[in-house]
């Protein structure tokens, strides 16, 4: 898996935009971009994956630079309850790496009043 | 909820001792990885199983084991603990042998070697 860098921490008012940033810019062709979020301890939760082209769920978005070196995952309106820490991870999953997952240490995102 | 069930939730234990841990995947779901987290490793992959065969394996100690059963629930065994051994440890599966498709992670079985 390629190297992913995060902001340590983060905050965003809620109702507001969160912005999560990552760098990965030795990603290779066939690596996707996920992000996982956990929220305090409890098991971690899909958000959206991505290859080159910017998706959108119902839970985020994801913006990812032409060149594949960074990406941004954009929780459109955020809530108390997203509070939690956002692992960016680039991985081939579905060829030698499977479906295991190289969890970095993410960024904290707290959502204040 | 993930549809993921993980048993025991809290386990307690001395070192020296061996423990089994229990994992359910989701219905259908025939892939499930086992995952370790601690203060200073963050999560780390240790091993996953397909259909009852291992498919992958991470970092995992020689002191661990794990199969996958004819019914698709999994156990994680833990043997000769050491203080070290004392983290969150996650099970997650998804639908096939590990492609780019999301995991499901349960809401794991925190141990403790005292």
């Amino acid at each position: 898996d390629a190297k992913t860098t995060q902001p340590t921490s983060m905050d965003c008012a809620e109702g507001r935009a969160a912005n999560l940033p990552c760098n990965h810019s030795t990603i290779s062709g066939n690596e996707y971009v996920y992000w996982y979020r956990q929220i305090h301890s409890q098991g971690p939760q899909y958000i959206i994956h991505g290859l080159k082209n910017n998706e959108t769920n119902e839970m985020a978005s994801l913006i990812i630079t032409e060149d594949r070196k960074s990406s941004t995952l954009i929780l459109p309106h955020a809530t108390l309850r997203d509070t939690a820490v956002y692992y960016c991870i680039a991985s081939n999953a579905g060829g030698t790496s499977y479906g295991k997952l190289t969890f970095g240490q993410g960024t904290i995102l707290t959502v204040h009043p | 909820d993930s549809g993921v069930t993980q048993t025991p939730k809290h386990l307690i234990t001395a070192t020296g001792q061996r423990v089994t841990l229990r994992c359910s995947p989701r219905s259908g779901d025939l892939s499930v990885y086992w995952y370790q987290q601690s203060l200073d490793q963050g999560l780390q992959f240790l091993i996953q199983y397909y259909n009852g065969e291992e498919r992958a394996k991470g970092n995992i100690l020689e002191r661990f084991s794990a199969q996958q059963f004819p019914d698709l629930h999994s156990e994680l065994n833990l043997s000769s603990l050491e203080l070290g051994d004392s983290a969150l440890y996650f099970c997650a599966s998804s639908p096939s042998r590990g492609g780019n498709e999301k995991l499901f992670f349960g809401s794991g079985t925190q141990l403790s070697v005292l």
